[in-house]
C-alpha cells in the first residue's frame, strides 16, 4: 500500500519557471511533512518541511503549501534554476510513543531545469 | 560540523553472503536510522535505533538486522543476501526522538549482489 503518491515522475521547466511537485497521502495521523532533494550520488538533503497546523511555508525561493481537507501538499520551486535539477521526494511520518515514526517517502519527481 | 558518514560507499557480494555496513551519525545525533532505495521500491524505512535500543523497524525480513553502539554509530547486517538486496542503502541521523521526524542523510553504501 502505498501511503504517499507523488506525481509527475518527471517535470522539465524551463529557466526562471515555477515548478510544481505534488504529494497526497491517505494516513490521517501523518503530521510532520518534509521534502527531500536528491542529486547523483548522493544522499537526500533536507530542503524543506510543514507541520499541519500552517497552510504554507516558504524557505527562499521554496514553498509547501498543505492541504489538510484534501490530504494533499506540493512543492513550489520560484525562479528555477539549472541547479535545481535534480530528484525530488516528499515525504511523512506520524508521532508514535517517544517520538515519531520512520519516514515514508513517495517514489520521487525528477525534476529538469533547461537553461 | 561534519555530516552523516557511511562506509564503505561501495560494495560487491554474492548471493548467500552477509554483509556489514557502518555509519556515524552527526556529533551530538543520538538516533540512527537505515533506508533502502531501489528504483522499484523507492525509499523504505528499515529501522531506527536510539541509545543502543532498536525503537522502530519498517517491513523486512529478519534477514535485516542493526545494532547501535554507546558512541551511537550503527551497523546494518544483511545476512543471506538475494539479488533483491541490490539497492542504496542510506543513514540518517537525528538529534533526539522529537515528535517531528527531522533527519539528515549519509550518502549511502551502494551494495551490489551478484
Amino acid at each position: 500500500q502505498q501511503q504517499v503518491k507523488q506525481s509527475p515522475q518527471s517535470l522539465i521547466v524551463q529557466k526562471g519557471g515555477i515548478s510544481i511537485i505534488n504529494c497526497a497521502y491517505e494516513n490521517t495521523a501523518f503530521d510532520y511533512f518534509p521534502w527531500y532533494q536528491q542529486f547523483p550520488g548522493k544522499g537526500p538533503a533536507l530542503l524543506i518541511a510543514i507541520r499541519p497546523d500552517v497552510s504554507e511555508k516558504k524557505e527562499g525561493r521554496f514553498t509547501i503549501s498543505f492541504n489538510k481537507s484534501a490530504k494533499q501538499f506540493s512543492l513550489h520551486i520560484m525562479d528555477s534554476q539549472p541547479g535545481d535539477s535534480a530528484t525530488y521526494f516528499c515525504a511523512a511520518s506520524r508521532k508514535s510513543g517517544g517520538g515519531a515514526d520512520g519516514l515514508t517517502f513517495g517514489k520521487g519527481t525528477h525534476l529538469i531545469i533547461q537553461p | 560540523k561534519a555530516g552523516v558518514t557511511q562506509t564503505p560507499r561501495y560494495l560487491i557480494k554474492t548471493r548467500g553472503q552477509q554483509v556489514t555496513l557502518s555509519c556515524s551519525p552527526i556529533s551530538g545525533h543520538r538516533s540512527v536510522s537505515w533506508y533502502q532505495q531501489t528504483p522499484g521500491q523507492g525509499l523504505q524505512f528499515l529501522f531506527e535505533y536510539f541509545s543502543e535500543t532498536q525503537r522502530n523497524k519498517g517491513n523486512f525480513p529478519g534477514r535485516f538486522s542493526g545494532r547501535q553502539f554507546s558512541n551511537s554509530r550503527s551497523e546494518m547486517n544483511v545476512s543471506t543476501l538475494e539479488l533483491g538486496d541490490s539497492a542504496l542503502y542510506l543513514c540518517a541521523s537525528r538529534l533526539r526522538l522529537a515528535e517531528y521526524n527531522e533527519q539528515f542523510f549519509g550518502p549511502g553504501t551502494r551494495l551490489t549482489v551478484l
